[in-house]
């Protein structure tokens, strides 16, 4: 079974509107992280954002904000006012356990297209 | 100096050739990895090193030999190799425990685009 399921393969947003990309994960463990990564054209992954299990408040960086619905085991990522610069492949990423210890479990991806 | 580099950034090779990429962290971390991105398929995890100590190995065939001689290196060494390992090969580090905090995010290079013929 997947662990991390990413259900819209790609997405467009307009210009200056927001958009929530979705992630589904599935986790037995008590403790983990959820991560989301964007990955432009140029290849590199870039680390945008991070929710822990334990954490109450969704986590929030400029405009890039985590929904983490935990009963639902969901961690959409919601990024405000879009830019053409977002346009990319994101991906929704979980590490099982407690700390920094351990691997990431990425999702097949979503790819973010901004029309202007 | 960005924070993770790879080279080269592109790569053909033939089945019979043996090559390797190159990847360099200048963040101070303590663990650094090598993962696989093929066309509409998640990233995947292929070796892990801590402290220069390989704790993973993710099934990967021996065509794939990874070395790390410290802390700030990794390479992959690569030899005949199948058309299908034709892929996106991605470098990452991170800090784990101590400084490294709750989160011990990846940090990616660009990655070594690697075709196979």
């Amino acid at each position: 079974a997947q662990k991390i399921t990413q259900t819209q393969p790609g997405m467009f947003v307009q210009e200056k509107e927001a958009v929530t990309l979705d992630c589904t994960y599935d986790t037995s463990d008590q403790s983990y992280g959820l991560f989301w990564y964007k990955q432009p054209s140029s290849g590199e992954m870039i680390f945008l954002i991070y929710q822990g299990s334990y954490d109450e408040q969704n986590a929030t960086e400029g405009r890039y904000s985590l929904n983490f619905q935990k009963a639902r085991k969901s961690a959409n990522l919601v990024i405000s006012a879009s830019q053409l610069g977002d346009s990319a492949m994101y991906f929704c990423a979980m590490r099982e356990g407690w700390g920094s210890q351990g691997n990431l479990i990425f999702g097949k991806g979503t790819k973010l297209s901004v029309k202007p | 100096e960005t924070g993770v580099t790879q080279t080269p950034r592109h790569l053909v090779m033939g089945m019979t050739n043996k090559k390797s990429l190159k990847c360099e962290q200048h963040l101070g971390h303590n663990a650094m990895y090598w993962y696989k991105q093929s066309a509409k398929k998640p990233l995947e995890l292929m070796f892990v090193y801590n402290f220069k100590e390989q704790t993973e190995n993710n099934s990967v065939p021996s065509r794939f030999s990874p070395e790390c001689p410290n802390s700030s290196h990794l390479f992959l060494h690569l030899h005949t190799l199948q058309p299908e390992d034709s892929a996106l090969y991605l470098c990452a580090s991170s800090q784990v425990g101590g400084t490294g905090g709750r989160t011990g995010e990846l940090f990616f290079g660009e990655g070594s685009r690697l075709t196979v013929l």
